[in-house]
């Protein structure tokens, strides 16, 4: 097994430019999420989804769109880059809610934006 | 005011140290407790999982959860350099999916 795979590992966008952060499992997961990481802030929810078509909104959703067309990927697109998006990205994957196995979230290696 | 409150650190401490991490919440519904290890340039992984109040125990690590004060902390006994590390906490909400809130984390160093 991969795990989750997040590419690419960095990129650097100007203001404005769009892109696609990919993300895949291959561990039959339900349940995936799009988190950001900035200094002293944690990680914060952008997107989850709760298994192929449905998708929803997290903590900072907007200038992110997301969709779930299959079960092992979940890619993040961000729609015109603005410099407050740079941060690191983490995909996660988990087989769903409630209990320790269902609760377990797998996270991918991180994607390191950086807008100009 | 963010939902969970971390310490960012750095803690440094001496190799065999007894290290406590710590978290405040401010959301009482918040029903499930985790603790996430994240190395440099990683992604994090799932240490320790409590549901509720109480301890959990697995190995060196102790995760404590006091619902009362709202209060959630980790010991890590005889602590090793390979423990130098962000420790994040996470809460949950009953019924929230997998929508987890983090705190900011807190960066260790077990020094040799």
């Amino acid at each position: 097994n991969a795990g989750v795979t997040q590419t690419p590992k960095f990129q650097v966008l100007k203001t404005g430019q769009s892109m696609t952060l990919q993300c895949a499992q291959d561990m039959n997961h339900e349940y995936m999420s799009w988190y950001r990481q900035d200094p002293g802030m944690g990680l914060r929810l952008i997107h989850y989804s709760v298994g192929a078509g449905i998708t929803d909104q997290g903590e900072v959703p907007n200038g992110y769109n997301v969709s779930r067309s299959t079960t092992e990927d979940f890619p993040l697109r961000l729609l015109s880059a603005a410099p407050s998006q740079t941060s690191v990205y983490f995909c996660a994957s988990s087989f769903g809610p409630s209990g320790v196995k269902q609760d377990t979230q797998y996270f991918g290696p991180g994607t390191r934006l950086t807008v100009l | 005011q963010k939902e969970v409150e971390q310490d960012p650190g750095p803690l440094s401490v001496p190799e065999g140290a007894i290290v406590s991490l710590n978290c405040t919440y401010s959301n009482s519904a918040f029903q499930y407790f985790m603790w996430y290890r994240q190395y440099s340039r990683k992604g994090p992984e799932l240490l320790m999982y409590t549901y509720s109040s109480g301890n959990k125990e697995d190995g060196r690590f102790t995760a404590q959860v006091d619902k009362s004060s709202k209060y959630i902390s980790l010991f890590i006994r005889d602590s090793q350099p390979s423990d130098s590390a962000t420790y994040l906490c996470a809460t949950k909400k009953t019924n929230a999916g997998n929508m987890l809130t983090f705190g900011g984390g807190t960066r260790l160093m077990v020094k040799p």
